[in-house]
């Protein structure tokens, strides 16, 4: 069965500090992950996708076939980083369709 | 371009009622897709509409039903509410095509409803 697994509900780190937001996941086809994020009082948002392989708002994901993972990084967090952030895998069939599955969420709260 | 829009923003019902919940996508949007947003078991997927065909259909009860409209905009409907239907409901459109394709899902501010 496909799953997608955030071990942590809550991560708090101080201003500056590196952050690494966990992300399993469980397939066995070939995986496509994103992150999405929501900031306090907007709506949930793309951060990024691995097939993008970029890096946005200074975080960076790679895929690691081998642990099933997809862990979010940063090196240095910023105030403004504070949102839940969710994994997410698209179970994407034919290339067009959208069903994703999303992980619990890791609410990020970085400290002054 | 507006954003997703979704309708009502809230709503209380009570046990046995049914509901209609209904989204604008994007325009030019063609996939609309669902979810379900609790504390409990996060977000999971209700069901997708695409063309006015539902696409993809997620783990829920037939109680939930949804469709589509020519003009892409969407409803999804709730029978026989239960107090474990309290939730936010999110609606998200992209573009649906394999050309059009990004995994990009545009999700709009909810809808939450709360079952008494």
């Amino acid at each position: 069965a496909q799953r997608v697994t955030q071990p942590e509900k809550l991560l708090s780190v101080f201003k500056g500090a590196p952050v690494e937001l966990k992300c399993n996941y469980s397939y066995s086809g070939s995986p496509e992950l994103f992150w999405y994020v929501q900031y306090s009082r907007q709506r949930l948002q793309l951060l990024l996708r691995h097939i993008s392989r970029e890096s946005i708002k200074g975080f960076t994901a790679d895929l690691n076939k081998g642990e099933t993972s997809f862990h979010l990084k940063k090196p240095f967090a910023q105030e403004e980083d504070s949102a839940m952030y969710y994994c997410a895998l698209s179970l994407n069939y034919g290339g067009a369709t959208n069903k994703l599955i999303f992980g619990t969420g890791t609410l990020l709260a970085v400290q002054p | 371009k507006a954003g997703v829009t979704q309708t009502p923003r809230y709503l209380i019902k009570t046990r046995g009622q049914q509901v209609t919940l209904s989204c604008s996508p994007i325009s030019g949007h063609r996939s609309v897709s669902w979810y379900q947003q609790t504390p409990g078991q996060g977000l999971q997927f209700l069901f997708e509409y695409f063309s006015e065909t539902q696409r993809n259909k997620g783990n829920f009860p037939g109680r939930f039903s949804g469709r589509q409209f020519s003009n892409s905009r969407s409803e999804m409907n709730v029978s026989t509410l239960e107090l474990g239907d309290s939730a936010l409901y999110l609606c998200a459109s992209s573009p649906g095509t394999s050309g059009g394709y990004t995994g990009e899902l545009f999700f709009g501010e909810g809808s939450r409803l709360t079952v008494l």
